[in-house]
């Protein structure tokens, strides 16, 4: 099956730099990959996706890259602000008609120090 | 617009005591629907997920069991909890166009 590897597990930055979180698959057939972002008390919440037929996507201040041949893939935060602050997962799966099951990394705490 | 319910927020049980935690989807037909438990505050572990009514797929033995009695509606519960049954615990829905979507889980604690 999928072994999705993030890391780091802790990353610590002044508010203002820049925070990359990294993620690893093992099935070259996954061609979706979300990145959630889970807030204290909260359920995660989608923030950006990319599919496997893209390298890059970028919403505002997110962005994330995938290396399909390397089969990594990052998700990029530009001048973060505090509430930036909380835990990212990435995710990897097949889509494909029936049921769909990612498989999450462990997830990263992002903290933005004032 | 679809919107996931998940109840209740919090909840503390003794042990030994049964279980019943719900969730409902609106918005959305026949969805796949999932119970992820998230234990030490962040890996998110796949406990059930279901494709229709009525069918269920168990990811990992538990002292737990799901149902989907009605289309939009996922139930997650225990006959007797443990200790170790304490946990954050989080619905999910998606469809063939969507990613997960997740409630904002169900802090559960056994003493």
């Amino acid at each position: 099956g999928e072994n999705v590897e993030q890391h780091p597990s802790t990353l610590s930055v002044q508010e203002g730099d820049s925070a990359v979180i990294k993620c690893t698959y093992s099935d070259s057939a996954s061609n979706y990959f979300p990145w959630y972002k889970q807030e204290l008390g909260k359920g995660p919440q989608l923030i950006i996706d990319i599919r496997s037929n893209v390298g890059e996507k970028k919403d505002q201040r997110i962005a994330v890259t995938l290396n399909k041949t390397a089969k990594h893939f990052s998700l990029h935060i530009t001048e973060t602000q505090p509430e930036d602050s909380a835990v990212y997962f990435c995710a990897a799966s097949k889509v494909t008609g029936g049921s769909y099951i990612p498989t999450f990394g462990r997830g990263t705490s992002l903290i933005v120090h004032p | 617009s679809q919107t996931i319910h998940q109840w209740p927020a919090t909840l503390v049980q003794p042990v030994g005591s049964p279980l019943s935690l719900e969730c409902t989807v609106e918005g959305t037909s026949n969805p796949n629907l999932y119970w992820y438990r998230q234990a030490a505050g962040r890996g998110l572990q796949l406990l059930f997920y279901s494709v229709g009514i009525g069918q269920i797929s168990s990811e990992v033995p538990q002292n737990l069991s799901a149902s989907r009695p009605q289309d939009r509606q996922f139930i997650l519960s225990s006959k007797k909890l443990l200790l170790s049954d304490s946990g954050f615990y989080l619905c999910a829905w998606s469809d063939l166009n969507s990613p997960l979507h997740f409630g904002n889980g169900t802090r559960l604690t056994v003493t």
